[in-house]
């Protein structure tokens, strides 16, 4: 596509639901990354790929945090068992590679926990 | 490690200048600048990579120093459009991962 695609743009859960977010990076793009953002503070790294292999998860806060891009194009991004701690802009962006290039970032989706 | 950003913020008339700093405690292999306005996605604006090539904006510049393993910013003759908060972004290996630094909201005033 002509951009970075998230569905859905606003997900509101209760406390200990499972919830995944989509992700449809720009066409061609190898490498796609997932952040998360709060309020006045800049984005902070959960984890990368390139094509469909995961490079980095260093970021998940735990183990309740996963992700997936099962055929190097579309990712999701499943949190499980939900808290309100989880409440964020969850973003994704993606870039023609990993080195070298800059990112497109989609609008986001905002998560609340109740 | 999370890049450091000075200052945090700038308040500017139209037609003046701004130098945005970012600061890392390891060597980087580049660094990235991006605009960010309220209730938008960031924007890409520029890379610098390790050896000095640079990809972004004409507008808009900036320097890396590899041995100071820092970066700077440069908005020249500001317009109300360059308001926003600027995020830099280093790449401390060759994996790729991008930690970016907490911002520095930028106000442009007429």
């Amino acid at each position: 596509g002509a951009g970075v695609s998230q569905s859905p743009r606003y997900k509101v859960t209760k406390r200990g639901q499972d919830v995944a977010l989509r992700c449809d990076p720009i066409s061609g793009h190898v490498s796609l990354y997932w952040y998360r953002q709060a309020l006045g503070q800049g984005p902070e790294f959960l984890t990368y790929f390139n094509y469909e292999a995961q490079q980095d998860k260093s970021g998940l806060p735990n183990d309740r945090f996963s992700a997936e891009r099962p055929e190097g194009s579309i990712s999701t991004l499943t949190i499980q068992r939900t808290e309100q701690r989880d409440s964020a802009m969850y973003r994704c962006a993606s870039s023609a590679r990993d080195t070298g290039y800059g990112y497109t970032f989609g609008s986001g989706t905002r998560l609340t926990v109740v | 490690q999370q890049p450091v950003q000075s200052p945090q913020a700038v308040i500017l008339r139209e037609g003046e200048d701004a130098v945005i700093n970012c600061s890392s405690s390891k060597a980087l292999y580049s660094v990235h600048w991006y605009r960010q306005k309220h209730g938008e996605a960031p924007v890409f604006l520029m890379i610098l990579l390790k050896g000095g090539e640079q990809k972004g904006h004409e507008k808009i510049s900036a320097s890396f120093n590899e041995k100071k393993q820092q970066s700077s910013l440069y908005l020249t003759a500001s317009q109300l459009s360059y308001s926003g908060t600027y995020f830099c972004g280093t790449v401390t290996s060759n994996t790729g991962k991008l930690i970016f630094g907490q911002g520095t909201t930028l106000q442009v005033k007429p």
